[in-house]
């Protein structure tokens, strides 16, 4: 199964929403309501942000937000802050049972 | 506290094997799937593997199905990931993660580097 697409880099000024965008197919982010999005800050191990496609994990802020339309998932980030450069990767359960990750999106904070 | 410590990484050589451990603490890897995930040098994550924690069933990636065998022991309370066949391509951080469609909590890792 083929990495999910997702924008090699976001970047936005303090303040500022981005989305990251995250395509599959029909075969996973089209056929299951599964997607789930880590962070992985500089040198530490990832973290889950958001899982079931829109719910925020436990301490998340809510400044995080998932959705899906067809095919594509997004998280957003509204008021940006420094504290957000990371790394951002999106998880579809998918074919066969098995999962796939996304290609990574880093986050710049201006 | 929940949480979960990889072991068992290392150098080998190309074609050669090598068996991480995953122990977990907090909580019964009977209770929830346990998945393997890796991430190579500068590379992405690459989902490996899960286990079921009330069966034997396990699924694996197209890239390590034949090769690699995920494998719970009950009674020591940790999983395990048996890698033969290694390829310079699996040098990786492997990681161990508690879920079923969500992945949490990750261990810190173990590095795995396969080099002549």
């Amino acid at each position: 199964q083929s990495a999910l697409t997702q924008p090699a880099s976001v970047s936005g000024s303090p303040g500022q929403s981005i989305t990251i965008s995250c395509t599959g197919t029909n075969s996973d982010i089209g056929k299951y309501d599964l997607v789930s999005w880590y962070q992985q800050l500089p040198g530490k191990t990832p973290k889950l942000i958001i899982y079931e496609v829109t719910k925020r994990y436990f301490g998340v802020s809510n400044r995080f937000s998932g959705s899906k339309s067809a095919n594509t998932a997004s998280l957003t980030i509204s008021g940006l802050q420094t504290e957000d450069e990371a790394d951002y990767y999106c998880c579809s359960f998918g074919l066969a049972t098995t999962f796939v990750f996304g290609t990574g999106t880093k986050v710049t904070v201006l | 506290q929940v949480q979960v410590v990889e072991s068992g990484g290392g150098l080998v050589k190309p074609g050669g094997s090598l068996r991480l451990s995953c122990a977990a603490s907090g909580f019964r890897v009977t209770d929830d799937y346990m998945n393997w995930i890796r991430q190579s040098p500068g590379k992405g994550l690459e989902w490996l593997a899960y286990i079921s924690g009330s069966s034997d069933f396990a699924t694996y990636a197209d890239s390590v199905r034949g090769r690699f065998t995920i494998s719970r022991d009950n009674a020591d309370n940790s999983v395990s990931l048996e890698m033969t066949g290694l390829t310079v391509e699996d040098t990786a951080v492997y990681y161990c993660a508690r879920g079923d469609y969500r992945f949490d909590p990750w261990g810190q890792g173990t590095s795995v580097a396969v080099s002549s």
